[in-house]
C-alpha cells in the first residue's frame, strides 16, 4: 500500500518556466512533508519542508503548497533552470514516528 | 554538506554471500536510517536506529541486519546475498525524530550475481 503517491513519473518544462511537481498521501496522520532533489549518483539533497500546520511555505524559487483536505502537496519551482533538472522525491513523515516514508519520483527535465 | 560517508561505494557479489555495508557521520546525529532505490519503487526504509544498539525494522527489512555499536556508525548487513538485493543504497542521519530533515550519504551501488 502505496501511502505517498507521486503519479507523474516525469515532466518537461521550458526554462523560465514554472515547474510544478505534485505529490498525493492517504495517512492522515503525517504532520511533516519534505521535498529532496537527487541527481544521477549522488544522495538526495533536501529541498524544502512544511508542517501540517501550514499551508505555504517558501524558499527562493522553490514553494510548497499543502492541502491537508485533499491531502495533496506541491512543490512550485519559479523560474525553472536547466540545474533543476532531477528526480524529486516527497516524503512525509507521522506524529511520533523516526520514519520517512517516501514517493516513487518524479523526473524533471528543463529544457534549455 | 553533512558528514556522512558510505562504504564501500561499489560492489559485486555473489549470491549466497554475506555482505555488509557502512555508514559513518560526524554529525553526532541520534537517527540513523537504511534505505534502498530501485526503479518504480523510489526510496524504501530498511532498518533504521534510534540510539547505540536500538534499531528497528522499516518497510523491506527482511533478510538485512543492521548494528549500531556506536554513534557515529551505521551496519547493514545481507546474511547471505540474492540478486533481488542488487540495488542502490543510501544511509541517512537526522538530528531529532519527526520535523527534522534527513541528510543523506552518496550511496552504495551493490550487485549480486
Amino acid at each position: 500500500d502505496q501511502q505517498v503517491k507521486q503519479n507523474s513519473p516525469s515532466l518537461s518544462v521550458q526554462e523560465g518556466r514554472i515547474s510544478i511537481l505534485n505529490c498525493d498521501y492517504t495517512n492522515s496522520m503525517f504532520d511533516y512533508f519534505l521535498w529532496y532533489k537527487k541527481y544521477p549518483a549522488e544522495g538526495p539533497t533536501f529541498l524544502i519542508s512544511i508542517s501540517s500546520i501550514k499551508d505555504k511555505n517558501e524558499d527562493g524559487r522553490f514553494t510548497v503548497f499543502l492541502n491537508k483536505s485533499a491531502k495533496h502537496l506541491s512543490l512550485h519551482i519559479v523560474p525553472s533552470q536547466p540545474g533543476d533538472s532531477a528526480v524529486y522525491f516527497c516524503a512525509a513523515s507521522a506524529v511520533g514516528t523516526y520514519k520517512y516514508i517516501f514517493g516513487t519520483g518524479t523526473r524533471l527535465k528543463v529544457l534549455a | 554538506d553533512a558528514g556522512i560517508t558510505q562504504s564501500p561505494r561499489h560492489k559485486v557479489t555473489e549470491t549466497g554471500t554475506p555482505v555488509t555495508l557502512r555508514c559513518h557521520q560526524t554529525e553526532n546525529h541520534r537517527y540513523m536510517y537504511w534505505y534502498r532505490q530501485d526503479p518504480g519503487h523510489g526510496l524504501r526504509l530498511i532498518h533504521y536506529s534510534y540510539g547505540v544498539k536500538d534499531t528497528d525494522k522499516g518497510e523491506v527489512s527482511d533478510g538485512y541486519s543492521v548494528s549500531r555499536s556506536k554513534t557515529e556508525d551505521f551496519l547493514l548487513t545481507l546474511e547471505s546475498a540474492t540478486s533481488s538485493q542488487t540495488s542502490v543504497y543510501f544511509c541517512a542521519i537526522s538530528r531529532d525524530r519527526g520535523s527534522y530533515e534527513q541528510y543523506f550519504g552518496p550511496g552504495t551501488r551493490l550487485t549480486v550475481t
